[in-house]
């Protein structure tokens, strides 16, 4: 089964940052990855599709890259509506697996 | 509007079991893959199972070991979760949801998620 390792687990940040998460695989996915965003009591939303596709209706400040078993999600100018919960999820194949989550807390 | 909407969950006794049901509206149900996700408290998320749009394939995680069962109603529009000899650990927020794709049995994002059930396994 394939791992997916993100980091940081926390990251302090203000409005206006520059913001960057990274998810590993422990195998090549090629760009068979997703990026969610989840608030508190809330379902997880579809930010990022295929390492770097922005689901439609999706701010242009999130943006995904890279391929393969390294992949990154980055927010360019932070809001206080970012400031949530964000997760990544392989789908190379059965059994699908998420990343641990990174929590976005304001600094 | 696209929606999705769970129920069934509740408290159950270890050993018991549960239903969960989901609603779909808004799209044509029977053209998706559907999923289940659950989410432990204070916890990260966890994939469950996924069924083709047509229901012939079917896919579990290790962990459940034959205890859930996914299956589906096209004609009614709902997805369900038959779980099974349920324990402590299965005690988590359990979530539909649909995949980008409508496309038979292709492993794709999740686009749409329900609003999730809580489900309480406890004595």
């Amino acid at each position: 089964d394939i791992q997916m390792t993100q980091s940081p687990s926390t990251l302090s940040a203000s409005v206006g940052d520059r913001v960057t998460i990274t998810c590993r695989a422990s195998q090549s996915i090629s760009s068979w990855l997703a990026w969610y965003q989840q608030k508190p009591g809330k379902a997880p939303k579809l930010l990022i599709y295929k390492a770097s596709s922005l689901e439609s209706g999706v701010p242009s400040r999130f943006s995904g890259s890279g391929s393969g078993t390294e992949f990154t999600l980055t927010i360019s100018s932070l809001q206080p509506d970012d400031f949530a919960t964000y997760y990544c999820q392989e789908y190379n194949g059965y059994p699908l697996t998420f990343g641990g989550g990174t929590k976005v807390e304001i600094k | 509007e696209v929606q999705l909407v769970e129920s069934g969950g509740g408290l159950a006794k270890p050993g018991g079991s549960l239903r969960l049901s989901c609603a779909a509206s808004g799209f044509t149900f029977s053209g998706y893959s559907m999923n289940w996700v659950r989410q432990a408290p204070g916890k990260g998320l966890e994939w469950v199972s996924s069924i083709s749009s047509s229901g012939s394939y079917i896919y579990y995680a290790d962990s459940l070991k034959g205890r859930f069962t996914i299956s589906r109603d096209n004609a009614k529009n709902s997805l369900y979760l038959q779980m099974n000899s349920l324990r402590a650990e299965d005690t988590a927020v359990y979530y539909c949801a649909r995949v980008r794709s409508s496309r038979e049995n292709y492993v794709d994002a999740f686009d749409i998620w329900g609003q999730g059930t809580m489900v309480t396994v406890s004595s």
